[in-house]
This record gives C-alpha cells, sequence and structure tokens, in this order.
C-alpha cells in the first residue's frame, strides 16, 4: 500500500473532463516535493505525462494539465477521447522513505 | 532518441537471484544530469519504485527491498544492472529500467519496455 492515495477509477464519456487525485500527506507532497504524472497504456511502459507538478513534456496535449495544493495533487483531462483510456500514476517523493514513491494508480475508462 | 533495454532470464526459481540489465543506447549512464533506477510492476498492479545509481556511485533503495537489491553500472558497456537476492513469488513482475532526473524529486522521463520475471519451481 503506497503512502499516496489515488481512486482505483475514474470514468467519463468522450468529450468530458475528469478528474484524477493523488493524496499524500506531510512526509511528501505536503513537504514541497513535486509531483509528476505518468500514463500507462495497456501493455506498455509508463510515460511521463506532467513533470514537476504542472508542466508538460514535449508532445504531450495540452488537454492534459495538472495542480497542486496542500498535501494533494490533481490531474485533470479535458476533451476526454478513447486513446486517453490508460492507468495513471502519480509520483513524489517521501522523506519518510528517503526516496521516490509512486501513487496506487487509478484506471481510466472512456465510456 | 535514449533507448533502454531490459534483459535477462525470464524465470527464476524461488531462493535464488534475479539479475537483470539494462543497455542504455544514444545516451551516457556517466552523466551527472542523471540518475538510472529500477520499477517493477507485479502483474495487474501499481508501480513500486526499487532503486536508482548516481554516476558517482551513490545508491539508494527502498528500504523495503534494501536488503536484498544490489544496483550497479558498467561503464564500458553502458549498462545497468539489477540484482534482488533470495526472491519468491511476490517478486513476480514486469521490471522496468528507467532514466530519472536529478534531483530529490526527480521524475523519470525514459523508461525501457519492461522485462517480466516470473519467480517459479
Amino acid at each position: 500500500q503506497s503512502v499516496m492515495t489515488q481512486p482505483p477509477s475514474v470514468s467519463g464519456a468522450p468529450g468530458q473532463r475528469v478528474t484524477i487525485s493523488c493524496t499524500g500527506s506531510s512526509s511528501n507532497i505536503g513537504a514541497g516535493y513535486d509531483v509528476h504524472w505518468y500514463q500507462q497504456l495497456p501493455g506498455t511502459a509508463p510515460k511521463l505525462l506532467i513533470y514537476g507538478n504542472t508542466n508538460r513534456p514535449s508532445g504531450v496535449p495540452d488537454r492534459f494539465s495538472a495542480s497542486k495544493s496542500g498535501t494533494s495533487a490533481s490531474l485533470a483531462i479535458t476533451g476526454l477521447q478513447a486513446e486517453d483510456e490508460a492507468d495513471y500514476y502519480c509520483q513524489s517523493y517521501d522523506t519518510s522513505l528517503s526516496g521516490s514513491v509512486f501513487g496506487e494508480g487509478t484506471k481510466l475508462t472512456v465510456l | 532518441q535514449l533507448h533502454l533495454q531490459e534483459s535477462g532470464p525470464g524465470l527464476v526459481k524461488p531462493s535464488e537471484t534475479l539479475s537483470l540489465t539494462c543497455t542504455v543506447s544514444r545516451g551516457s549512464i556517466s552523466s551527472r544530469s542523471y540518475y538510472w533506477g529500477w520499477i517493477r510492476q507485479p502483474p495487474g498492479k501499481g508501480l513500486e519504485f526499487i532503486g536508482t545509481f548516481y554516476y558517482n556511485g551513490a545508491t539508494y533503495y527502498n528500504p523495503s527491498l534494501k536488503s536484498r537489491v544490489t544496483i550497479s553500472v558498467d561503464t564500458s558497456k553502458n549498462q545497468v544492472s539489477l540484482k534482488l537476492t533470495s526472491v519468491t513469488a511476490a517478486d513476480t513482475a514486469v521490471y522496468y529500467c528507467a532514466r530519472r532526473a536529478a534531483g530529490t524529486t526527480g521524475y523519470f522521463d525514459n523508461w525501457g519496455q519492461g522485462t517480466l520475471v516470473s519467480v517459479s519451481s
């Protein structure tokens, strides 16, 4: 069980907006450490989606955005498309572990 | 474009040592700008951070695996290696190598395709 909690699943219809939360604590997100997000399409390796809380790597559509506040972070996907159906993971640093930690992961289903 | 490729046995017997190699191409593992790490994913489950190696020899291991893990590099071959001793069925997973940006909360910006390792007799 991870020290960063995500909802097991979220869903939305094409064109809609969905958000995925990543809830941490004062030993990780709340301590000011950056949060990063990854997208894992079925059967593939994770891909960096957001880094440094809000930044998109080159090639990631601006439909994907993220924010961080207090002990939580959130990933938003607007204009949902069928190709967005994937697992999404947050990642940060945890002082109690003295290292990187991933969230539990959230499965996004496009209805 | 950086490329990472994991290789190693797909089947390991319980109590034995899991050994994997990550060959890095179109990039140097001696760079000060990056760490080189291993992450695993049990079938149907989430990602678990295993550890990282930095060019100066510094290593970090997940406390839950620390007593069994060793990450090392061969700079002459531009390879990063993972050894996990005394494996059990719980170590069955897809193992990924990845490059991590330097810094306390560095992100993993390049990943290998992953290799499935099953632990079974």
